[in-house]
């Protein structure tokens, strides 16, 4: 499974934008990048994917470079209910069930 | 809405003792996962199921077997449990077919092994 890294920790303030991001720089043509995040307490929950082109969900958004080495999820007005772990995962294209590789993400803490 | 419910949210075995995780899944879903989450280990995937009666080994099987008798549930079983398998347990279920299928997840069994 091709590699994913996030900083470990982010910090931002309620209300405002949060730029998350995710380095794949082994991403093959066919993976898709995946965003999950976990609230305390709970299981994970899937938040937005994608291949190339950006995507907008009631969610989140995904911006992915050109290159498709990186990508940024953006939750464009933070609550304290988006303080979690997110998680940039890559998935391949196959058929079949597929496994989710979870890294250790970025814990997102939101300031009031 | 998609419910994955888990048999318990907290559990306490005692060493050597065989243990059940229940999971079952409410979407008809053809795929489900047991995972594990450890400090600083992140989600590591035991087994998997992609039908009824079939399984798949995930990357840390050992000590632990799978069971699926019915489409909706999916059982972990620790046949002697140890303390090293004190963790958070995780159960995830999606519909097959590509990486476009969502997992989702239950709230987790803590399992503590004294």
């Amino acid at each position: 499974d091709a590699k994913t890294t996030q900083p470990n920790s982010m910090e931002s303030n309620e209300e405002e934008p949060v730029h998350l991001p995710c380095n794949h720089s082994t991403i093959s043509g066919t993976d898709y990048i995946h965003w999950y995040r976990q609230l305390p307490s709970q299981g994970p929950e899937y938040v937005i994917h994608g291949l190339t082109s950006n995507v907008n969900n009631r969610m989140a958004s995904l911006a992915i470079a050109e290159d498709r080495k990186s990508s940024t999820l953006i939750l464009h007005r933070a609550t304290l209910r988006d303080a979690a772990v997110y998680y940039c995962i890559l998935r391949g294209s196959i058929q079949g069930a597929q496994k989710l590789v979870f890294g250790q993400g970025t814990r997102l803490t939101i300031n009031p | 809405d998609v419910k994955v419910t888990q048999s318990s949210r907290y559990l306490v075995k005692r060493t050597g003792e065989k243990v059940f995780l229940e999971c079952v899944q409410d979407m008809d879903h053809e795929n489900m996962f047991w995972y594990r989450q450890d400090p600083g280990l992140g989600l590591r995937l035991i087994y998997f199921s992609y039908d009824v009666k079939m399984k798949e080994k995930g990357d840390i099987p050992e000590g632990y077997s799978v069971s699926r008798e019915k489409k909706e549930r999916f059982s972990l079983i620790l046949e002697s449990a140890s303390t090293n398998q004190t963790s958070m347990y995780l159960c995830a279920s999606s519909f097959s077919g590509g990486a476009l299928k969502e997992q989702f997840f239950g709230p987790g069994t803590r399992l503590t092994v004294l």
